[in-house]
């Protein structure tokens, strides 16, 4: 069965370095989103994107962050400075269209560790 | 906005028993979709069960079924015979048509004791 997948696993960085998250989302989607989750709390919606544009974004995700599709199969998140708050979970997500039954399929999630 | 309450942050039960996991939400949107997600203790986030909101039915996956309340705003998971691989977070979200995030509520943690 086709899966989002996600590099790497985990990632421990110094405050103030760039990091780049990556996902390969599945072949036939056509909507990518990211999501973090920090440590024991809720996952928070980032970035939606489709046919190269952000489509919908959060609050938290503000200009220290940024998403691309540098080709035909990864999707990627850069956080240009991290900060320490960046530290958690974040997930890639995708799906094949944006209707309410186009279920969103999450990868095994990238943890990021800034210190 | 849309907000996803989840009022049991841990949840205890025996193996081959019955679970409910409880679930309500506010929106003012008139068709939303409802689903529910799986996390156990490696990370991953599974997706479950869908639950729209104009479905007449309750949705049935398997061993997983939801209990949709429309008029009580409720979208209860329910998890029958319960296994001890089902020890894991359960998320509950929503999404409103046109919209592209999810809303996640806090979690409840099960745990299935052998």
């Amino acid at each position: 069965e086709p899966e989002v997948t996600q590099t790497p696993s985990h990632q421990v960085t110094q405050m103030g370095q760039e990091v780049i998250l990556r996902c390969v989302p599945i072949s036939n989607h056509l909507y990518f989103y990211w999501y973090r989750q920090i440590l024991g709390q809720k996952v928070e919606f980032l970035v939606s994107f489709y046919n190269n544009e952000i489509s919908e974004k959060s609050e938290i995700f503000d200009d220290q962050f940024s998403v691309e599709r540098p080709d035909g199969s990864n999707f990627t998140l850069k956080i240009r400075s991290t900060k320490l708050e960046d530290s958690a979970m974040y997930f890639c997500a995708s799906s094949e269209g944006r209707t309410l039954t186009d279920t969103q399929y999450f990868g095994p999630g990238t943890r990021l560790t800034v210190l | 906005a849309q907000k996803i309450t989840q009022t049991q942050p841990g949840m205890f039960v025996q193996e081959k028993e019955a679970v409910t996991l409880d679930c309500t939400y506010d929106t003012s949107d008139q068709s939303y979709g409802l689903f529910w997600y799986k996390q156990p203790s490696s990370g991953e986030m599974i997706f479950l069960i869908y639950q729209g909101s104009y479905d007449e039915q309750n949705a049935t996956e398997g061993r997983y079924s939801l209990n949709f309340q429309k008029a009580r705003k409720s979208a209860n998971l329910v998890i029958s015979a319960s296994q001890l691989g089902d020890s894991a977070m359960y998320f509950c979200a929503m999404r409103a048509e046109g919209a592209q995030k999810l809303v996640f509520g806090q979690g409840t943690r099960l745990t299935i004791n052998p």
